[in-house]
């Protein structure tokens, strides 16, 4: 079964909104993170943001936010203020278990391509 | 301190030879983990490598091995190529501190292409 769904092949949005992307995942694991990298054309992950499961607060990083719902098993990744270098591919991924567990194994989805238009 | 490396960027290879990818992590970094990433399959986990012991492992076939050295560099090999091994290989280094647990730093990648 998949385990982090991205339903948004592709995305468009104008230069200086905001754009949501969104994520779904599966898990039985009460512990584990959420992440959002954004891949350019070079190829290069860049890590966004973070939330851990037990975290209270939806995760802030600059323009970025993540919306964490885990009751629906989401974590939604909100972009403010859209520039022209945000075009790239975002991918949402997932990581089960704490220190004790798979640290080095990330699921990954299948990343959504935004499109910034100006 | 300087980011993720990894060597080659891009390699051309034959049906049926083997190559050897390169990975050097960040400074004090000593988890290497090693992820293929193709249009069709997308982002799959190969294998992750803690002080120089294989920690964790994807499902991939015997064809791929990887190691660690005592310096946390790694290297991943791939025996008798085939030609749906043409993809981004991308190596991430993590250490087991920090604000974010486990966050893995990627390098930019070797692009194999295998004809």
């Amino acid at each position: 079964a998949q385990k982090i769904t991205q339903t948004q092949p592709g995305m468009f949005v104008q230069e200086k909104e905001a754009v949501t992307l969104d994520c779904t995942y599966d898990t039985s694991d009460p512990s584990y993170g959420l992440f959002w990298y954004k891949q350019p054309s070079s190829g290069e992950m860049i890590f966004l943001i973070y939330q851990g499961s037990y975290d209270q607060q939806n995760a802030t990083e600059g323009r970025y936010s993540l919306n964490f719902q885990k009751a629906r098993k989401s974590a939604n990744l909100v972009i403010s203020a859209s520039q022209l270098g945000d075009s790239a591919m975002y991918f949402c991924a997932m990581r089960e278990g704490n220190y004790g567990g798979s640290q080095g194994n990330l699921i990954f989805g299948k990343g959504t391509k935004l499109s910034v238009k100006p | 301190k300087a980011g993720v490396t990894q060597t080659p960027r891009y390699l051309i290879k034959t049906r049926g030879q083997q190559v050897t990818l390169s990975c050097s992590p960040i400074s004090g970094h000593r988890s290497v983990s090693w992820y293929q990433q193709t249009p069709g399959q997308g982002l799959q986990f190969l294998f992750e490598y803690f002080s120089e012991t294989q920690r964790n492992k994807g499902n991939f076939p015997g064809r791929f091995s990887g190691r660690q050295f005592s310096n946390s560099r790694s290297e991943m090999n791939v025996s008798t190529l085939e030609l749906g091994d043409s993809a981004l290989y991308l190596c991430a280094s993590s250490e087991v501190t920090g604000k974010v647990p486990y966050e893995q730093y990627f390098g930019p990648g070797t692009r194999l292409t295998v004809t």
